[in-house]
């Protein structure tokens, strides 16, 4: 399928490794982060979310942390399988819009 | 989460003609979304399409070039008009739904537009 991510940031990985893909966001008054995977051909899909009283939350396989004094959000994903190679976005939110800001987004690579 | 589809899933279109892209949701929603992802790049987003009342365009996004409908609250559709090959791009309709914290975005499989 065509791909979305041509010109994106790749990290390439070894299967059963541990991942780890960061995003710097934008805006210091953001409320809610959320991580995106897209795969190609598909439209992005939810994988976690974090509030900014946050600053690590975890879910099945994956964990994001939130250092709010930098602005750097981080999507860890553990014993990395083919099936996650996708293109992966960081999107911030304030609680007053109904807008996502998305980033510039990853290439995730998944070498067997 | 919804489920959304998008028609066309993709078109080879030439300059100066319009396409219409076709959202469906398969449950009621009140915001919808249209996003544009360029080659290469994240997504931007283009407009609010609220039902019974006209869309909210972003900076940069016009409603002589995109206009929008949204007759119900499960349909929209976004029409890409006068294209030129800088149109070629996916295009996503999007639906604000609860999951998570907050009311999350679900997304469309997109439509992969090419202007020759």
């Amino acid at each position: 399928g065509e791909s979305v991510g041509l010109h994106l940031p790749t990290l390439s990985v070894q299967e059963g490794d541990n991942s780890i893909i960061n995003c710097a966001y934008s805006n210091s008054a953001s409320d809610y982060f959320i991580w995106y995977k897209q795969e190609s051909g598909k439209g992005p899909q939810f994988i976690i979310d974090i509030r900014s009283n946050m600053d690590k939350r975890q879910g099945q396989r994956v964990t994001v942390l939130l250092n709010k004094t930098v602005k750097h959000l981080s999507l860890q994903i553990a014993a990395t399988q083919p099936g996650d190679s996708a293109v992966y976005f960081c999107a911030e939110k304030e609680d007053s819009s109904y807008k996502l800001i998305f980033g510039s987004g990853t290439r995730l690579l998944v070498r067997p | 989460s919804a489920v959304i589809s998008q028609k066309p899933s993709r078109d080879i279109c030439q300059r100066g003609t319009s396409l219409t892209i076709q959202c469906q949701v398969d449950s009621q929603v009140t915001m919808m979304f249209w996003y544009r992802q360029q080659p290469g790049q994240s997504l931007t987003l283009i407009a609010t399409a609220n039902q019974g009342s006209e869309a909210t365009y972003e900076s940069g996004f016009v409603i002589d070039k995109f206009p929008i409908s949204r007759p119900n609250l499960t349909f929209s559709t976004l029409t890409v008009s006068n294209m030129s090959p800088e149109d070629s791009s996916i295009y996503l309709c999007s639906v604000s739904g609860r999951t998570g914290f907050y009311n999350e975005q679900f997304f469309g499989p997109g439509t992969r537009l090419t202007v020759l």
